[in-house]
C-alpha cells in the first residue's frame, strides 16, 4: 500500500538554526514526489517536485534531496517567517492521484 | 503555474441546509480537479476526482449523494454538501493539476462549520 510518513510532527527552531524535516514513503512506481508549504488557514503553496534518487532542487534557505526511500527538506538559517506547516506528497505512476503525509509543524523563533 | 480560486473562505450554515463551494482554475483549462477534506493537523484526504464534462470519481468512504461535485466547464468545478451535519465541518480544498507530470495548485480552501 502507498504510503507518506513525515517525521517530525512538529518542530521549534530559534532563528538561524538549521535543521532538515523528513518524508519516508513507500509506493510502487514513484512518478515524483513534492514539498509543499502550508499556512493556518490557507491551501498549501508548491515547493518542489522531485522525480528520481540524486535529485535536488533548492529555493532561498530550502533545498530538497530524494532518495529511493525517503525525501529530507533542509532549512538553512531559518527565519521566523518561514513558520509553516511542510507537506510532503507522492505521486504513482499511471495515476493523477497524490498521497500526502500528516506534516511537519515548523516553528521558528526570533 | 496554475492559478486556482476558491469561494467562499469561510461559511457557517446550519444543520440540514446546503452549502455550495466553488473552485476556479484562472489560467488553465483544467480537465481534472480535485478536492480534499483536511481536519486539524491532519493530512489532505482525497474525496473525489472531478471530470469535466462527465460524472465525478468518489473515493472510497465518500458518499456522493451528500458531496455533489459539478464540472460543467473546464475552469471552473463546485463542491455541493448536501443536508449538511456538524461532523460535515472540515476544512474543504480544491486543486489544479497544470499537467500529468506536474504538481498540484491549490485553492486557499472553504472553512465549512456546521451548527
Amino acid at each position: 500500500e502507498d504510503q507518506v510518513t513525515q517525521s517530525p510532527e512538529a518542530l521549534r527552531l530559534q532563528e538561524g538554526e538549521s535543521s532538515s524535516l523528513n518524508c519516508s514513503y513507500t509506493v510502487s512506481g514513484l512518478r515524483g514526489l513534492f514539498w509543499y508549504r502550508q499556512d493556518p488557514g490557507k491551501g498549501p503553496e508548491f515547493l518542489f517536485t522531485l522525480y528520481s534518487a540524486g535529485e535536488e532542487k533548492e529555493k532561498e534557505r530550502l533545498k530538497a534531496t530524494l532518495t529511493k526511500k525517503e525525501s529530507f527538506l533542509h532549512i538553512t538559517a531559518p527565519k521566523p517567517e518561514d513558520s509553516a506547516t511542510y507537506l510532503c506528497a507522492v505521486q504513482r505512476s499511471g495515476t493523477y492521484k497524490y498521497i500526502f503525509g500528516t506534516g511537519t509543524r515548523l516553528k521558528v523563533l526570533a | 503555474g496554475a492559478v486556482v480560486s476558491q469561494h467562499p473562505s469561510r461559511v457557517i450554515c446550519k444543520s440540514g441546509t446546503s452549502v455550495k463551494i466553488e473552485c476556479r482554475s484562472l489560467d488553465f483549462q483544467a480537465t481534472t480537479m480535485f478536492w480534499y477534506r483536511q481536519f486539524p493537523k491532519q493530512s489532505l484526504m482525497l474525496m473525489a476526482t472531478s471530470n469535466e464534462g462527465s460524472k465525478a470519481t468518489y473515493e472510497q468512504g465518500v458518499e456522493k449523494d451528500k458531496f455533489l461535485i459539478n464540472h460543467a466547464s473546464l475552469t471552473l468545478s463546485t463542491l455541493t454538501v448536501t443536508s449538511a451535519h456538524p461532523e460535515d465541518s472540515s476544512f474543504y480544498i480544491c486543486s489544479v493539476p497544470d499537467g500529468y507530470n506536474s504538481p498540484l495548485h491549490f485553492g486557499n480552501g472553504t472553512r465549512l462549520t456546521v451548527t
